[in-house]
């Protein structure tokens, strides 16, 4: 089956710098990758996404780039800001399904 | 008003019993779906539903059912419940439209916790 796998390492960064965020898949590649963005006690908000055949997709402060040569997505938050705290998802479009990564908290301090 | 509701939001309830957990959504989606999140699991898919007629077995069905009672709603039911089921479960649905890219709007969550 396949695996969406994320650093479960808590990312702890500070303000004003940039977040990189990981998501690595096994087997085979995904139509698309997903980000969510999860708060605490809260469902999943949708962010972005990426085909397979794109390099690199932008919206506001977040970028995330797709490569399926390391089987890897990133995820950037540029200038980053306490309010971008949160856990975050990578999800893979696998036919009608997607499958989730763990998550990855990112911590930003002021 | 949210687009996706879930009730309960939370429950605790004892081992053997029957519960029910509901959803409904305003977006006018044909496709929903239940999913489970444990910490360090992610969320994993129990059951989806692409149309009131069609009812699919997700990663983790088993001691699981569903109900796709009309397009707005699907039920989970846990027919006798286990402490191994204790988790936060989300409801979430997509719009076939967009054809394969398949984002997903989330309701808020049912936190349960058998006893």
């Amino acid at each position: 089956s396949q695996k969406i796998e994320q650093n479960s390492e808590a990312l702890n960064i500070q303000e004003g710098k940039t977040a990189t965020l990981t998501c690595n898949y096994t087997n085979y590649s995904p139509a698309y990758l997903q980000w969510y963005r999860q708060d605490p006690g809260r469902g999943p908000v949708f962010l972005l996404l990426i085909r397979e055949n794109e390099k690199e997709k932008r919206k506001e402060r977040l970028k995330v780039t797709f490569d399926t040569t390391l089987k890897q997505s990133l995820f950037h938050i540029t200038a980053s800001q306490p309010a971008d705290s949160a856990t975050y998802l990578c999800a893979g479009t696998y036919g009608n399904k997607l499958v989730f990564g763990a998550g990855t908290i990112l911590r930003v301090k002021s | 008003d949210a687009d996706v509701t879930q009730t309960p939001r939370n429950r605790i309830t004892k081992t053997g019993k029957r519960i029910m957990l509901e959803c409904s959504q305003t977006k006018g989606h044909d496709r929903m779906y239940w999913y489970r999140q444990d910490p360090g699991l992610g969320l994993r898919l129990i059951y989806y539903s692409f149309d009131v007629k069609d009812i699919n077995k997700g990663e983790i069905s088993d001691g699981y059912s569903v109900s796709r009672q009309a397009q707005a709603k699907f039920s989970l039911s846990l027919e006798s419940a286990i402490p191994n089921q204790t988790a936060l479960y989300f409801c979430a649905t997509s719009d076939f439209s967009g054809g394969l890219y398949n984002e997903q709007f989330f309701g808020p969550g049912t936190r349960l916790t058998v006893l």
